[in-house]
């Protein structure tokens, strides 16, 4: 079975620019969660997606979005790049949701974004 | 406000040696705690999850530990070897996301 796949593995952007992000979850998974992170750094949590629904968001400004898709899918758009948004964008994915089920996420290798 | 921390940040050891990974937080009201190894650029790969009524997992040569009352997690890594060295984060699952540490850098060498 194939794991949480996310695409691209690396993009080059210049500042103000619109980028997008994919993430498929492992088959079955029903939740998807966005996390940022930064060289050094652990991950920082962005949303969280379960069955289309946003469940939870971090301390992200408004220029981060996503949404997910009735495949459950998901996508991560950041708008109006700047520089300090190069970092490493990770997607994971759940069964459900923690909360109910107490359960592993399972990672995706990443997308390393660079802002120039 | 949850905060994790990882201690030591960056650790050295010669093959066959026994290692202990300490994670601390802060808010002893979790779910669960994970750790993961991180490989450079790449991904987190799960290698145990404890439960927070479960005082400790695991895995082959991995073991993990958790004293809520404390805030206080230890992953035990037994006869090390070259290929364990990699970034090892743990994470506190808080309501709907996971809070991470800054991560342990270890590096074994033959």
């Amino acid at each position: 079975d194939a794991g949480v796949t996310q695409s691209p593995t690396h993009l080059i952007k210049t500042r103000g620019q619109h980028v997008t992000l994919r993430c498929s979850p492992i088959s079955g998974h029903k939740s998807v969660s966005w996390y940022q992170q930064v060289l050094g750094q652990g991950p920082q949590f962005i949303f969280q997606y379960y069955e289309k629904e946003e469940r939870g968001r971090g301390n992200f400004p408004d220029r981060f979005s996503a949404r997910q898709f009735p495949n459950y899918s998901s996508e991560l758009n950041v708008n109006a790049l700047l520089l300090g948004d190069s970092a490493l964008y990770l997607c994971a994915s759940s069964l459900g949701t923690v909360v109910v089920n107490n359960e592993k996420l399972f990672f995706g290798s990443g997308t390393q974004l660079s802002v120039l | 406000k949850q905060e994790v921390t990882q201690i030591p940040a960056a650790l050295s050891v010669p093959e066959g040696e026994n290692l202990v990974l300490n994670c601390s937080f802060t808010d002893s009201a979790i779910y669960n705690l994970q750790w993961f190894r991180q490989d450079p650029g790449k991904g987190l790969t799960s290698l145990l999850l404890i439960q927070s009524s479960q005082r400790e997992q695991t895995s082959g040569r991995l073991n993990a530990s958790l004293d809520k009352s404390s805030g206080r997690s230890t992953l035990y890594i037994a006869a090390s070897q070259p290929g364990d060295s990699a970034t090892y984060l743990c994470a506190v699952h808080n309501t709907d996301k996971l809070i991470f540490g800054t991560g342990t850098r270890l590096q074994v060498f033959p």
